[in-house]
């Protein structure tokens, strides 16, 4: 079975611009979450969707947004872009919102954000 | 209280000893502890975890050890390789939750010398 792609792997925007990420979660999985990981740091919860609607959401300015599609693929937005913004964006996804006891956070391989 | 504090930063073992990563948190609601293993380049993935109904679950050569009276919970790799090497996360989390987001610890990078 694949895993979680992301795509694209590496990105390069400039101050101010927009980007959009992509997510597509390992088939059967209907929650996805976004973290973002800063070199050197461990991943920061952004948000988490499940069957299409937002179930939570971390500390992030609302230049941060995201959504999920009936086919439970996700996208992250980010607006006026910041210097600080260049980081690892991380997609995980899972079976079930509530974590049963088999549930796991799988990780995609991530994509590489850098703003100049 | 949402913090989960790892430590130590960097660890540098010999092939064969035994490496240690510890982690303590504060938040008393979290109730699921998974470790993360991630090689440069990737994203992470699940090693082991462990709920606080028990205070020892192993597998393989990995061992996650929990004190939940300290707050604490520790990893264990037994005969360390060099294809250990890599970077390891504590995270936390509750486990019935609405939101069922991980906080992770800063990580630890371990190096295993042959």
């Amino acid at each position: 079975d694949a895993g979680v792609t992301q795509s694209p792997t590496h990105l390069i925007k400039t101050r101010g611009q927009h980007v959009t990420l992509r997510c597509s979660p390992i088939s059967g999985h209907k929650s996805v979450s976004w973290y973002q990981q800063v070199l050197g740091q461990g991943p920061q919860f952004i948000f988490q969707y499940y069957e299409k609607e937002e179930r939570g959401r971390g500390n992030f300015p609302d230049r941060f947004s995201a959504r999920q599609f009936p086919n439970y693929s996700s996208e992250l937005n980010v607006n006026a872009l910041l210097l600080g913004d260049s980081a690892l964006y991380l997609c995980a996804s899972s079976h079930d919102q509530l974590a049963a006891s088999t549930d796991t956070q799988y990780f995609g391989p991530g994509t590489r954000l850098t703003v100049l | 209280q949402q913090q989960v504090k790892q430590s130590p930063q960097s660890l540098i073992v010999q092939k064969g000893g035994i490496s240690i990563i510890n982690c303590a948190y504060e938040n008393t609601a979290f109730d699921y502890f998974p470790w993360y293993q991630q090689f440069p380049g990737k994203g992470p993935a699940l090693l082991i975890a462990i709920r606080p109904d028990v205070s020892e679950k192993k597998e393989g050569r990995f061992t996650i050890s929990f004190n939940k009276s300290a707050k604490q919970f520790s990893l264990h790799i037994m005969d360390s390789q060099p294809g250990d090497s890599a970077t390891y996360f504590c995270a936390a989390s509750i486990f019935w939750g609405s939101q069922g987001n991980l906080i992770f610890g800063k990580g630890t990078k371990l190096s295993v010398k042959p």
